[in-house]
């Protein structure tokens, strides 16, 4: 079981164009969930996504960000025309079907994206 | 309402001491309270985990501490090691089936021989 798998591990873009990030959750989970971290910061939610459905994007900024989770495939998190802000460690994370209460996260190693 | 609080942001501690920090919510709908470790270049890792209707859950030097009425709980690490050095970050959800974890700001450990 290889885990959480996140890719690329780091991303480096100019002001203005576009990153992708991708998670392949584990085998048999079939939640996956978007955190950011800026430096010196905690985990701030950004989504939350079963495949096919988007369960709770609150924490999403308006604007540039989306994410999907596709039938096949990883789910991906695209930031349009990044500016220097959003310049952070992306952590995925996933998770079996949810039963009531008790949620164990498994963390991916994260995609650390730095905007020139 | 959604948010977690943590003190201290870091904590420097003596090999064999103890560790301690603390966390409190608002949400009293929050039931599920877990706590997450983080080393360096690496994602958190889930360390132990507790319920409201119990006051204390210990596994190996962790240990979790629950005051239900004072809406705070907090991570006790025993006999602290070099090899605890890391970020811990309190954690909590609601118990409703579909919901996310919500995460406290984060605890810098450091022991030092």
């Amino acid at each position: 079981n290889a885990g959480v798998m996140q890719n690329p591990r780091h991303l480096v873009r100019r002001r203005g164009q576009e990153a992708r990030l991708r998670c392949s959750p584990m085998k048999g989970h079939s939640h996956v969930y978007w955190y950011r971290q800026l430096p010196e910061e905690g985990l701030k939610f950004m989504v939350y996504l079963q495949k096919e459905n988007i369960i709770d994007e609150s924490g999403m900024p308006k604007e540039r960000f989306s994410a999907e989770f596709p039938k096949e495939g990883p789910s991906i998190l695209r930031i349009q025309q990044v500016v220097r802000g959003d310049s952070a460690a992306y952590f995925c994370a996933s998770s079996p079907p949810q039963i009531s209460g008790a949620n164990v996260l498994t963390f991916g190693a994260g995609s650390r994206l730095t905007v020139l | 309402q959604q948010q977690v609080k943590q003190s201290p942001q870091s904590l420097i501690v003596q090999k064999g001491g103890i560790s301690i920090i603390n966390c409190a919510y608002e949400n009293t709908a929050f039931d599920y309270f877990p706590w997450y470790q983080q080393f360096p270049g690496k994602g958190p890792a889930l360390l132990i985990a507790i319920r409201p209707d119990v006051s204390e859950k210990k596994e190996g030097r962790f240990t979790i501490s629950f005051n239900k009425s004072a809406k705070q709980f907090s991570l006790h690490i025993m006999d602290s090691q070099p090899g605890d050095s890391a970020t811990y970050f309190c954690a909590a959800k609601r118990g409703t089936s579909y919901d996310k974890v919500i995460f406290g700001p984060g605890t810098s450990l450091s022991v030092i021989p």
